[in-house]
Order: C-alpha cells, then sequence, then structure tokens
C-alpha cells in the first residue's frame, strides 16, 4: 500500500530536549516536504527536499533541521525544542514539487 | 511570495450545493490544488487545475481562472461526510525555478441534515 509513515504520532517532551520526527514514503517520490498546522494559520511549510542530498527552507524553517539521505527518509530534527513548537506536524510526499502530495497521518508534538 | 485567500468557514444542507473560493497573487502561478482534511486526519487530494476552465470529478468539480487569480470548489449533492476543512495550495515558480506549493488557511465546511 502506498503509503507516508510518520513516528511517533504523539509526544509529549520538555524544552530543551532532542527530538527526531521520522518520515518514510514507500512510492519512490523525489520530493517530501514538512509543514506544521496551527489552529488559524493553516499548513506552514518548515523545509522541503527535491531529491537526495537537497533540502532547502520552507515558510518556518527556525528551529529544525532535516535531513535526506535517503529517497525514502526525510527525518524532522527538533534540536532544542520550545513551546512554540508545540503543534500538529505532517510529512508529505510527491513525484514532483508540483505534483499532488501523499500526507502522513500527523504527528502532534507537545513542548512543554 | 503569495496570497492566499478564502473564507474561514461555511455552513450548507445535506442534498445541496456549495462553492468555496480561492483567490491568490502569484509572481510565477504554475497550478492550483484542492485538499480536503477531516479533523484529526491528513489533507487528502482533491483537485488540481493548471489551465483555465472546469475540472470534474464525480460530485466535485474545480475551476479556474488565472487571469482573475481565482478558483473554486464546487461539492454537489452534499452528504455529511462531506462536512470538513477544504485547502487551497498555490504553487509558485518564482522559488529559484521550483514550483513549491503554498497552502491558504483553509475552509471549514459544515454540513447539516
Amino acid at each position: 500500500e502506498a503509503q507516508v509513515t510518520q513516528n511517533p504520532r504523539y509526544l509529549i517532551t520538555v524544552t530543551g530536549k532532542k527530538l527526531t520526527v521520522t518520515c518514510s514514503q514507500n512510492m519512490n517520490h523525489e520530493y517530501m516536504s514538512w509543514y506544521r498546522q496551527d489552529p488559524g494559520l493553516g499548513l506552514r511549510q518548515i523545509y522541503y527536499s527535491m531529491n537526495v542530498e537537497v533540502t532547502d527552507k520552507g515558510d518556518v524553517p527556525e528551529g529544525y533541521k532535516v535531513s535526506r539521505k535517503e529517497k525514502r527518509n526525510f527525518p524532522l530534527i527538533l534540536e532544542s525544542p520550545s513551546p512554540n513548537q508545540t503543534s500538529l506536524y505532517f510529512c508529505a510526499s510527491g513525484r514532483g514539487s508540483n505534483q499532488p502530495q501523499h500526507f502522513g497521518d500527523g504527528t502532534r508534538l507537545s513542548i512543554l | 511570495g503569495q496570497n492566499i485567500d478564502q473564507p474561514t468557514e461555511m455552513t450548507a444542507t445535506e442534498g445541496a450545493i456549495v462553492q468555496i473560493n480561492c483567490t491568490y497573487q502569484t509572481s510565477g502561478f504554475n497550478g492550483l490544488f484542492w485538499y480536503q482534511q477531516h479533523a484529526g486526519e491528513a489533507p487528502t487530494f482533491l483537485s488540481y487545475n493548471v489551465l483555465d476552465g472546469l475540472e470534474e470529478k464525480g460530485r466535485f468539480s474545480s475551476f479556474l481562472s488565472r487571469s482573475k487569480g481565482y478558483s473554486y470548489l464546487l461539492l454537489k449533492e452534499l452528504q455529511m461526510k462531506d462536512s470538513a476543512s477544504y485547502l487551497c495550495a498555490v504553487s509558485d515558480g518564482a522559488t529559484g525555478g521550483s514550483y513549491i506549493p503554498t497552502f491558504g488557511r483553509g475552509t471549514s465546511l459544515i454540513v447539516h441534515p
């Protein structure tokens, strides 16, 4: 089954404790991206990747890092999480940046 | 950069027709997407328009006018399960040649009996 898998689905943690949200897709898609979704603000792009080893900042990259060492994986790293990063995060992939995106089920992060 | 505008909330009656509008300003338009997102779930792709005109897919249709920076999503024969948020996303080719989609804030549609 074609899918985008994110882990964990839920996480409550504390300020400053490094965390990684994993994202994996099995569709051989070149394009992958991370979004955060906050009430009243909609989906905002954090980082995106056009292909392996090619990543770029989206609209809200501060406080986040990503890597794309393999085509299927695109982890999101919060080196020193802060409460303002409490949000619902979605990973997505597509055949290209201008193609329909397939979204993971989301990760709800709470930073205390 | 882009400016994407869509109504925050709409209500409609089961069985009726509803039109959700999306207006945008962009410097290098290269396509417009509509996604559906049920509460607590991931967005799912509904439609894509890159040329002017109407694209029909069953009960859902999407229209685009590039000269007016305007699109709408038309939902016919509304069902209770159509209650969801509808996201308009515009692909902008101005970002260094890469076409990166930007999402509007979404329109929450409530269908009542």
